[in-house]
């Protein structure tokens, strides 16, 4: 099966100016992540979503970071305006359902650079 | 919430030497995932272990959940075995926490 699709790869931005990731999940599954990962850490999550709701977004900066994730498939994460801490590589993620157990499957991520 | 912490932070190891990964998480937990991301950033999963011992090729872990620790061993590493290792876990329906990595090179 097609794994977790992410676009684009690589972006580079200036500061203030507005960016946006797009995520396709593995299909049939309900449960989607977007994880941020700055360089020599591990992946934090940002949003997660149940279909088309939102389950968690305790860590998203809520002031400038947005995510949609219409018709329960894919997503969308928008950071509007990008600061210079925003360089990190933004990480899609899906399962199939969003219960007990089961693996989160990963896409291959979007490094973004802000200059 | 719940912490989780990696041991070493780097290993360096030679071509066909075998390498112990530790993981260790504050707190009962029901799913405990290790990862191996390559040099190009890509998480692939190895493990889904929240308890007991698992084998597939030269990677096997063992979770034991009572001590809140697992172990990711690697026998006969080779160069692509190289990048970093992240465990994660989790308690119920609350977000994967990831531990710091643990960076391994395999050098020829």
């Amino acid at each position: 099966e097609a794994g977790v699709a992410q676009s684009p790869r690589y972006k580079i931005i200036e500061k203030r100016q507005s960016v946006a990731f797009w995520c396709n999940p593995i299909s049939g599954h309900a449960t989607l992540y977007w994880y941020q990962q700055i360089l020599g850490q591990g992946p934090k999550l940002l949003i997660q979503f149940q279909n088309n709701g939102v389950v968690d977004d305790s860590q998203l900066p809520k002031d400038r970071f947005s995510a949609e994730r219409l018709k329960g498939v894919d997503s969308t994460l928008k950071i509007q305006p990008a600061k210079l801490e925003d360089s990190a590589v933004y990480l899609c993620a899906s399962r199939q359902w969003g219960g007990l157990g089961n693996t989160q499957y990963f896409g291959p991520g979007t490094r973004l650079t802000v200059l | 919430g719940i912490q989780v912490e990696q041991s070493p932070p780097d290993l360096i190891l030679q071509e066909g030497a075998n390498s112990t990964l530790r993981c260790n998480f504050s707190d009962s937990v029901n799913n405990l995932q290790w990862f191996h991301q390559n040099p190009w950033g890509q998480l692939i999963n190895l493990f889904y272990i929240p308890s007991g011992t698992k084998q597939n090729g030269r990677l096997s872990a063992t979770t034991v959940a009572t001590e809140r620790y697992s172990l990711l061993y690697i026998s006969s590493s080779q160069t692509t075995d190289s990048g970093v290792y992240f465990c994660a876990s989790n308690q119920g329906a609350q977000k994967l926490v990831f531990g710091q990595g643990t960076r391994l090179t395999i050098n020829p």
